[in-house]
């Protein structure tokens, strides 16, 4: 399966400030990743699908404005958390799908996001 | 939003029994996955079983899905106090983004 990492892998930040986690596939031409946040002992809820040479698809309830993702390669796709706030302090998951009929997905090691 | 369900939502064993969780979901699907977490860590893939499929095994893990009743289980058998993690379900269409349940915390005690 494909190898996909995530830089970094803890980060602690202001409040107000900017981070950029990103998110490569190491192995594998990913036209298409996808960004999960999973908040302490819950699930991974979809953030947003994001797309090779396209804009990012949001899923509802996610701020485009305040979750940038650009994806500007096939193996890179960077989520930039803007004026960051205690409440963005979650676990940032990326993954790559398999393509074709592989259906798998294959998941970074997250990032750990903390807002003081 | 989330469509799988895990029950129960924890479990704790002793060491070398079994652990079974199980997994609804709700729209139909084309594939069902298994992911174990630990704490603070990312997601490993267990077992992906289509469909068409009923049952599928990989080493001491046997997964069933029942499509007609919209469900699936996942047993681990003579687990071990490495197997402490959550699992979570995860149900696919194609190439859409998984959608996770909520998750079975296992705790194997030795």
């Amino acid at each position: 399966g494909a190898v996909v990492s995530q830089h970094p892998s803890r980060v602690i930040c202001k409040s107000g400030t900017s981070v950029k986690i990103e998110c490569r596939s190491l192995d594998f031409q990913a036209t298409t990743m996808f960004w999960y946040r999973q908040f302490p002992k819950q699930s991974l809820m979809l953030m947003a699908t994001s797309n090779e040479g396209s804009k990012a698809t949001y899923e509802q309830g996610v701020e485009k404005d305040k979750f940038l993702i650009n994806h500007a390669s096939l193996t890179l796709s960077t989520l930039t958390v803007t004026s960051a706030h205690p409440e963005d302090s979650s676990f940032y998951i990326c993954s790559v799908t398999g393509g074709g009929r592989s259906y798998e997905q294959y998941f970074g090691p997250g990032t750990r996001l903390t807002v003081t | 939003s989330q469509q799988g369900e895990e029950d129960p939502q924890a479990l704790s064993i002793q060491e070398g029994e079994n652990a079974t969780m199980n997994c609804s979901y709700k729209t139909s699907i084309n594939n069902l996955q298994w992911y174990r977490q630990n704490s603070g860590r990312g997601l490993v893939h267990l077992i992906l079983i289509r469909s068409n499929e009923r049952e599928k095994h990989s080493g001491r893990l046997r997964v069933t899905l029942d499509t007609s009743k919209k469900s699936s289980s996942l047993l681990i058998t003579a687990s071990r106090a490495a197997d402490t993690a959550s699992y979570f379900c995860a149900t696919g269409r194609g190439n859409t983004p998984l959608v996770f349940g909520k998750g079975t915390r296992l705790s194997v005690i030795a």
